[in-house]
């Protein structure tokens, strides 16, 4: 159980397009979901905290305006990177805070990540 | 602030040995830790969590971690390695923001079996 989908799991695509990131739980309604980065041989860095029918609040110094977060339903939550640049290329990768109570408690568990290149 | 330590990048041992994985944490109030491994161009995988109760927390694909508070450490932890247990591996606390509840990350270890 808890499976989190994400797709696509790679893109490729020339500077100034905008890039759109699906993330899904499978199995389970998400109240919360979470948008991280990757950097190569680095750890996570969380970009925003998506919480279904509200606003996402981001982390200080992501561009909310760049990044834009939708968590329409309990079971999606979109990332699109708009007007993407070579230097947005990154590993970007979901997660949802699983079932169960409390939610606080709760383990996030994570798609398998989208690698973006911005050529 | 919460924050994890992993002191180590990498991590050797051969097949058979037993393994660790080292994690420092630093919280104010009761800490909720948590452990994930990362393979090759995925995302994480939830392995074993602590909030409450007994020290010695076991988890998935045999591996354990325990919980000292005296040494602020939850060192991860299995008695005999497998190669396939080649991977990243993250240490990570709760922390609350505002009324978020978000994880706070290690730079994460890389644990290299070898046969």
């Amino acid at each position: 159980g808890a499976v989190v989908s994400q797709h696509p799991s790679r893109v490729i695509c020339k500077s100034g397009t905008s890039v759109k990131i699906e993330c899904r739980s499978l199995d389970f309604q998400a109240t919360t979901m979470f948008w991280y980065r990757q950097f190569p041989k680095q750890s996570l860095m969380l970009m925003a905290t998506s919480n279904e029918g509200s606003k996402a609040t981001y982390e200080q110094g992501v561009e909310k305006d760049k990044f834009l977060i939708n968590h329409a339903s309990l079971t999606l939550s979109t990332l699109t990177v708009t007007s993407a640049h070579p230097e947005d290329s990154s590993f970007y990768i979901c997660s949802a805070r699983g079932p169960g109570q409390p939610a606080s408690n709760q383990p996030q568990h994570f798609g398998d990540g989208t690698r973006l290149s911005i050529l | 602030a919460q924050s994890v330590a992993q002191p180590e990048d990498q991590v050797n041992v051969a097949e058979g040995n037993p393994l660790t994985v080292k994690c420092t944490y630093s919280v104010s109030g009761n800490p909720y830790l948590f452990w994930y491994v990362q393979y090759p161009n995925r995302g994480l995988q939830f392995l074993l969590k602590y909030i409450t109760g007994d020290n010695l927390v076991k988890g998935s694909y045999g591996f354990e971690a325990e919980f000292n508070k005296s040494q602020t450490s939850f060192h991860l932890k299995k008695p005999s390695a497998l190669v396939s247990d080649s991977a990243l591996y993250f240490c990570a606390v709760r922390d609350k923001k505002g009324s978020n509840y978000q994880l706070i990350w290690g730079a994460g270890t890389k644990l290299i079996i070898k046969p």
